[in-house]
């Protein structure tokens, strides 16, 4: 089993509609949380990051994390085709410059 | 956010030369660096990382001669591919930690991708 399991996709939405992206993992260290979005041949870009359970709220942008179920998720409201790449989130524990594990990636199509 | 940036953006070589790939970290310090390699549509699979003023850290499985990592200054790390090999062909991505404790906040290059002939 992987530490970190996320669905490849991809998920095809149409504009406006509610995302959920999300991720399972089994590391119960993990404290940190984050979502990164990759348009194609870029770099990752940091888009949330969170510490406990719980949902944080950005813009359209909603993280929420369950630690008891050791679940996270992205909500993404209002869906825009700007909104098309892959989602990939992340996680990390305290101490020793614990390296990131990073799931695979959610490839997300929102059609016009 | 933090800006990272890594050149080049494309490189295109022969077999048997060797390639050297900036990441710099513009408006902050970095103490850790990490080197990643993806291919497509996969995740990114971490190479190493890079620690200012000390030998880089390996993944398992990755020829550390032939991925040669350099991290002279709080701000820039290379990484040199030696005798570029068309399996060696990937798109490569560095990003720098605001805190190396935590690592929650990772900001990324925007990659090079490497095409070996």
């Amino acid at each position: 089993q992987k530490e970190v399991e996320q669905d490849p996709g991809p998920l095809s939405v149409p504009e406006g509609a509610i995302v959920s992206l999300n991720c399972t993992y089994s590391n119960s260290a993990f404290q940190y949380f984050m979502w990164y979005r990759q348009y194609s041949r870029k770099g990752p870009e940091l888009l949330m990051y969170t510490y406990s359970s719980g949902n944080k709220e950005d813009g359209r942008f909603t993280a929420q994390v369950d630690k008891s179920s050791k679940y996270i998720s992205l909500f993404i409201r209002d869906s825009q085709p700007s909104d098309s790449a892959t989602y990939l989130c992340a996680m990390s524990a305290q101490g020793g410059s614990y390296i990131p594990t990073f799931g695979r990636g959610t490839s997300l199509i929102v059609h016009p | 956010g933090a800006v990272v940036s890594q050149h080049p953006s494309r490189v295109i070589c022969k077999s048997g030369t060797s390639v050297k790939i900036e990441c710099r970290s513009l408006d902050f310090q970095a103490t850790t660096m990490f080197w990643y390699r993806q291919f497509p549509k996969q995740s990114l699979m971490l190479m190493a990382t890079s620690n200012e003023g000390s030998k880089a850290t390996y993944e398992q499985g990755v020829e550390k001669d032939k991925f040669l990592i350099n991290h002279a200054s709080l701000t820039l790390s290379t990484l040199t591919v030696t005798s570029a090999h068309p399996e060696d062909s990937s798109f490569y991505i560095c990003s720098a930690s605001t805190d190396s404790a935590t690592n929650e906040k990772l900001f990324f290059g925007s990659g090079t991708q490497l095409s070996v002939l």
